[in-house]
């Protein structure tokens, strides 16, 4: 069964200290994700990496950080933790598309969500 | 644990025309969403519901509480509606996902 697999479902930091979360799946996909969730805003994309120590910024990487330096881990770093950074953060993975060009749409896997509290 | 289960799972529909996707759970829960994922894998959050209908563009969403279900409509379908189409719901035990619904609008 294939896995995309969060470090912590609950997570409680204070404000100031550095955060890792990690994710790490089992599938060999290029594409790793880390979004972040709130509510009334949805889904919102913080990083992405698309290789081994490649990387992208989303839409909201302000105070954050990633790491990949394995294919199969995707670390996600609050330097210095904030309580704006209270969230439901979820990790995902896909296929590069250009991999299997008998798949029309590259299906994405999910982590189950780290749901962060920054006091 | 909750159990969610999207219809269909694949769909293959013409230009113009009125598409549903329908999510169940089986547990209650805070918020459902609907999640649009394109090839190359980015995902698109939609909607976010926890009661009643929503509206954007040719987009539509409504979910019953008591039912435990919710729809996913696209009027007037165009293939760049083609995409894979994912619920969640997000309950105590944090998010869990559907397995999506392969749709693809042909010309």
């Amino acid at each position: 069964d294939v896995k995309v697999t969060q470090s912590s479902r609950y997570l409680v930091k204070r404000t100031g200290e550095k955060v890792f979360l990690e994710c790490v799946q089992d599938m060999d996909h290029e594409n790793m994700f880390w979004y972040r969730q709130d509510p009334g805003l949805g889904l919102r994309l913080i990083y992405f990496s698309y290789d081994v120590k490649m990387k992208e910024k989303g839409d909201i990487p302000e105070g954050y950080s990633v790491s990949r330096e394995k294919k199969e881990r995707f670390s996600l770093i609050l330097e210095s933790a904030s309580t704006n950074q209270t969230s439901m953060y979820l990790c995902a993975s896909s296929l590069y598309p250009g991999r299997d060009p008998g798949k029309l749409n590259t299906e994405a896997f999910f982590g189950q969500g780290t749901r962060l509290t920054v006091v | 644990k909750n159990e969610v289960e999207q219809s269909p799972q694949n769909l293959t529909a013409q230009e113009g025309e009125f598409i549903t996707i329908n999510c169940s759970y089986s547990v209650g829960i805070s918020a459902l969403h609907w999640l649009q994922q394109h090839p190359g894998g980015g995902i698109v959050s939609l909607f976010m519901l926890s009661s009643g209908k929503k509206k954007h563009g040719r987009l539509i969403a409504t979910i019953n509480i008591q039912e435990k279900h919710s729809s996913l409509h696209i009027t007037a379908s165009h293939p760049r509606d083609s995409a894979v189409y994912i619920c969640a719901v997000e309950g105590a035990d944090g998010l869990t996902f559907g397995k999506g619904t392969h749709l693809i609008i042909q010309p």
